[in-house]
């Protein structure tokens, strides 16, 4: 149980074009869902904090309206970088964690995204 | 605030060789610790934890012990294979902050045949 489905895997676009990323839970309701990034042999650094049904808590630094976060239902929260650059380009990790088991976050298998 | 530190890697190993993965924490109330491990190119998979000071976790061979006298949390296993190559993040959630995840910055483990 407790699997994170995050798509597409992988993802080559334009600068300039915007791209969305995907993570639901698939065998279980997600009241909270985390975004992350992890630059090449880098440990992962938080981007925000998804709750279903209400606007995302962005960490210091991370531009709210560069990396739109949407959750719209408690199985899936999408992650849209407008108007991407190469220094857009990185691994994006998504994770989600049960209501009634706070401390532990399920992760998904990655997006690699390259702006060329 | 509350942090993690790792032992620098890479680790370089023989088959069968013993691991031990150093980690140490600061937290300022009583956080649940991780270790994830993330194989290339792919996300990171829960291993083992340990909510409450003494607890030992394990999975795989691997085990850990949360020690709050020394504020570790490190990870080892008796004979390490080439399947278990990967980089190994020791991490902590504490409710009191949200629940967020701080990790550590990663070990890079490669195991030779």
């Amino acid at each position: 149980g407790a699997v994170v489905s995050q798509h597409p895997s992988r993802v080559i676009c334009k600068s300039g074009t915007s791209v969305k990323i995907e993570c639901r839970s698939l065998d279980f309701q997600a009241t909270t869902m985390f975004w992350y990034r992890q630059f090449p042999k880098k440990s992962l650094m938080l981007m925000a904090t998804s709750n279903e049904g209400s606007k995302a808590t962005y960490e210091q630094g991370v531009e709210k309206d560069k990396f739109l976060i949407n959750h719209a239902s408690l199985t899936l929260s999408t992650l849209t970088v407008t108007s991407a650059h190469p220094e857009d380009s990185s691994f994006y990790i998504c994770s989600a964690r049960l209501a009634e088991a706070k401390n532990i976050q399920y992760f998904g298998a990655g997006t690699r995204l390259s702006v060329l | 605030g509350n942090s993690v530190t790792q032992m620098e890697g890479p680790v370089t190993l023989s088959e069968e060789a013993f691991l031990t993965i150093n980690c140490t924490y600061t937290a300022t109330g009583y956080p649940s610790l991780f270790w994830y491990v993330q194989y290339p190119g792919e996300g990171l998979q829960l291993l083992l934890k340990a909510t409450k000071a003494d607890d030992k976790g394990s999975n795989k061979g691997f085990e850990a012990t949360y020690r709050k006298e020394t504020t570790s949390f490190h990870l080892e296993k008796g004979s390490v294979q080439v399947s278990d190559s990967a980089v190994y993040f020791c991490a902590l959630s504490d409710l009191s902050q949200g629940g967020k995840l701080i990790f550590g910055q990663g070990t890079e483990l490669s195991v030779k045949p």
